[in-house]
């Protein structure tokens, strides 16, 4: 079946801008998470929501990231006035549940590039 | 916060090689991920595992909750195994959902 898919793939954008970046989770799963994986760093997590609701925001690096989810399966995370601190690989994951057992399925990441 | 270490950071092997890479934790955990990451390609789970052992073809995960250290070992290696490496553990405790990362062994395997 489909697995988690991103679009765009790439974004370039000037300093400033705002961004949205897009995940489509696997039909069926309830769990979704965002990460960014920045050049020469490892992966660090952002949010994750359990259907639509986000209970954990502590990752979100400044009030300038934002994330949506609705009707329990698109996700949408937002940047405003992008830095170039921003540009980074971010990626979505989603699992049929939160908790030890779930096996968390990765997208192929939307690579944002800052100008 | 719990703090993710892997080893070593680079490995190079000739095929045919064995090949361990190594991971440990500093607070305890629900489960560990291992996971892959082919240049310029998304990530693929490997492994998840809370307990014991794993076997997945050429690929073998061990973990030991009471030393906070899990393995990854490839058998007869091949090119085609040539990627970054990446633990992940789930912290447990009521709450605890997000993966914290080691910062990945990138591997190379020549022909």
């Amino acid at each position: 079946g489909a697995g988690v898919s991103q679009s765009p793939s790439n974004k370039v954008t000037e300093k400033g801008k705002d961004v949205e970046l897009r995940c489509d989770p696997i039909s069926g799963h309830t769990a979704l998470y965002w990460y960014r994986q920045s050049l020469g760093q490892g992966l660090e997590f952002l949010i994750y929501f359990q259907g639509n609701s986000a209970p954990d925001k502590s990752g979100l690096p400044s009030d300038r990231f934002s994330a949506e989810r609705t009707g329990g399966s698109v996700s949408t995370l937002t940047i405003q006035r992008t830095q170039q601190e921003d540009s980074a690989v971010y990626l979505c994951a989603s699992s049929l549940g939160l908790g030890s057992s779930y096996e968390q399925y990765f997208g192929p990441g939307t690579r944002l590039t800052v100008t | 916060k719990n703090e993710v270490e892997q080893s070593p950071q680079n490995l190079t092997a000739q095929e045919g090689e064995f090949i361990t890479i190594n991971c440990s934790y500093s607070v305890g955990i629900s489960a560990l991920h291992w996971l892959q990451q082919h240049p310029g390609g998304g990530i693929v789970s490997l492994f998840m595992l809370s307990s014991g052992k794993k076997k997945h073809g050429r690929l073998i995960a061990t973990i030991n909750i009471q030393e906070k250290h899990s393995s990854l070992h490839i058998t007869a290696s091949h090119p085609r195994d040539s990627a970054v490496y990446i633990c992940a553990v789930k912290n447990s405790g009521a709450g605890s959902y997000q993966l914290t990362f080691g910062k990945g062994t990138k591997l190379s395997v020549i022909p």
